[in-house]
């Protein structure tokens, strides 16, 4: 299994707190992916990073914030939580750009926003 | 942009029945295309892979064919087993892109 890991595993939270989520890997990998998943929507990208301090927005960035200062870890922060953030979050990394390279995932981040 | 469309499930099956999961996408030049199978309570894990027209993945019984005239990568299994419910996911990427898009999943039972 690939050396990926996140916490917390599972959070509960108030609407208008920051959350922090960390993803840790220990492959060396140069890309990392946030994505979230929800019910009907499948898996959508937040943020991904392409190398430390190097970051762009996936699809649903609003409301998120990602920083890379280490190549081991990719942490997202939701600046203000909100009920409609309330998902499970996965952490993805990629050993390259090749396309023929697959992606292995976290175990997930269950967070609930009351 | 690129995008992938799966079918809806949920899907639910009796065990040894043959399983087919739809799978198109949408995507500029020769994406790379990939199934994901997700058990209950874990993360995503590659179950096969395709990187070119015609290329057919196959893994744990499963297979799935590259085919670029309908730009589609449907996956299927001959016989399912009750191990075999989980959450099936259809993905691609491009050469000039880092990201990889997921399609929205197909939640898959089986019967005993």
């Amino acid at each position: 299994d690939a050396g990926i890991t996140q916490s917390p595993r599972h959070k509960v939270t108030e609407t208008g707190t920051p959350v922090t989520l960390r993803c840790h890997q220990t492959e060396n990998h140069r890309y990392m992916y946030w994505y979230r998943q929800d019910p009907g929507h499948g898996l959508r990208l937040i943020h991904y990073s392409y190398g430390v301090k190097d970051t762009d927005k996936g699809e649903v960035s609003d409301g998120y914030s990602v920083s890379r200062s280490k190549t081991e870890d990719f942490l997202l922060t939701l600046e203000s939580a909100t009920s409609s953030q309330t998902s499970v979050y996965f952490c993805a990394i990629s050993e390259s750009m090749d396309p023929n390279t697959e992606a292995f995932f976290g175990q997930g981040t269950r967070l609930t926003v009351v | 942009g690129d995008s992938v469309t799966q079918m809806e499930g949920p899907v639910t099956l009796s065990e040894e029945a043959f399983l087919t999961i739809n799978c198109t996408y949408t995507a500029t030049g020769y994406p790379s295309l990939f199934w994901y199978v997700q058990y209950p309570g874990e993360g995503l894990q590659l179950l096969l892979k395709a990187t070119k027209a015609d290329d057919k993945g196959s893994n744990k019984g499963f297979e799935a064919t590259y085919r670029k005239e309908t730009t589609s990568f449907h996956l299927e299994k001959g016989s399912v087993q009750v191990s075999d419910s989980a959450v099936y996911f259809c993905a691609l990427r491009r050469s000039s892109a880092s990201k990889i898009i997921f399609g929205s999943g197909t939640r898959l039972s089986i019967r005993p």
